[in-house]
């Protein structure tokens, strides 16, 4: 069965450090996106890309936030200066109808020091 | 901004019982989700539901959606071990960006 996967599973980084999440959604799937779930709280929307743009950010998607789908497979969300408040399980997803079936990736565990 | 309750946070039960999981909101939602996520990992799709008043079944697994779209709820028959997990409720919009609104999650413990 298709599945979204992610890399890497881990990625520890000092503040102030720019990291790139990555990830592979699901071949025909036309819409994707990345959500956070900091320890302990809920899963949290940052951004959905829907035909090369982005469609919806939220207000954790500021300026040092970006998402790029560099070819026909990856998709990558970047953060430029990371702070310790970015430390969270970062999920990819994707969909081939809109927010009716999301796919989640297995996630990146972000660790900033 | 669209909030969803869940409730209760944690639930611990013989084998065997059955259970109820609450979704609620004061928010009309287009459609609603449910989720199950094991310890490191993401959320795994278990139903989508779409309609005012709609009920799934999904084994021993019964979903219903409210009639005002606002609310939505989860019920186990006879659970089992295996249903021991973290169950999210999510909540779509009707925005363009497709943005799921996610609950806080209820914790199941089923004890053999």
């Amino acid at each position: 069965e298709p599945e979204v996967t992610q890399t890497p599973s881990h990625q520890v980084t000092q503040m102030g450090q720019e990291v790139i999440l990555r990830c592979v959604p699901i071949s025909n799937h036309l819409y994707f996106y990345w959500y956070r779930q900091i320890l302990g709280q809920k899963v949290e929307f940052l951004v959905s890309f829907y035909n090369n743009e982005i469609s919806e950010k939220s207000e954790i998607f500021d300026d040092q936030f970006s998402v790029e789908r560099p070819d026909g497979s990856n998709f990558t969300l970047k953060i430029r200066s990371t702070k310790l408040e970015d430390s969270a399980m970062y999920f990819c997803a994707s969909s081939i109808a809109g927010a009716l079936t999301l796919y989640f990736g297995p996630g990146t565990r972000l660790t900033v020091t | 901004t669209q909030l969803l309750e869940q409730s209760p946070q944690f639930l611990s039960i013989q084998e065997g019982e059955n259970l109820t999981v609450y979704c609620n909101s004061s928010s009309v939602f287009s459609s609603l989700q449910w989720y199950r996520q094991e310890p490191g990992e993401g959320p795994v799709l278990l139903v989508t539901v779409v309609t005012g008043g709609e009920v799934k079944k999904l084994k021993r697994l019964t979903f219903q959606f409210g009639d005002a779209r606002k609310d939505s709820s989860l019920h186990i028959t006879a659970a089992q071990p295996g249903d021991t997990g973290l169950y999210l409720c999510a909540g779509a919009g009707n925005n363009a960006g497709n943005m799921l609104t996610f609950g806080g999650g209820t914790r199941l413990m089923v004890k053999p």
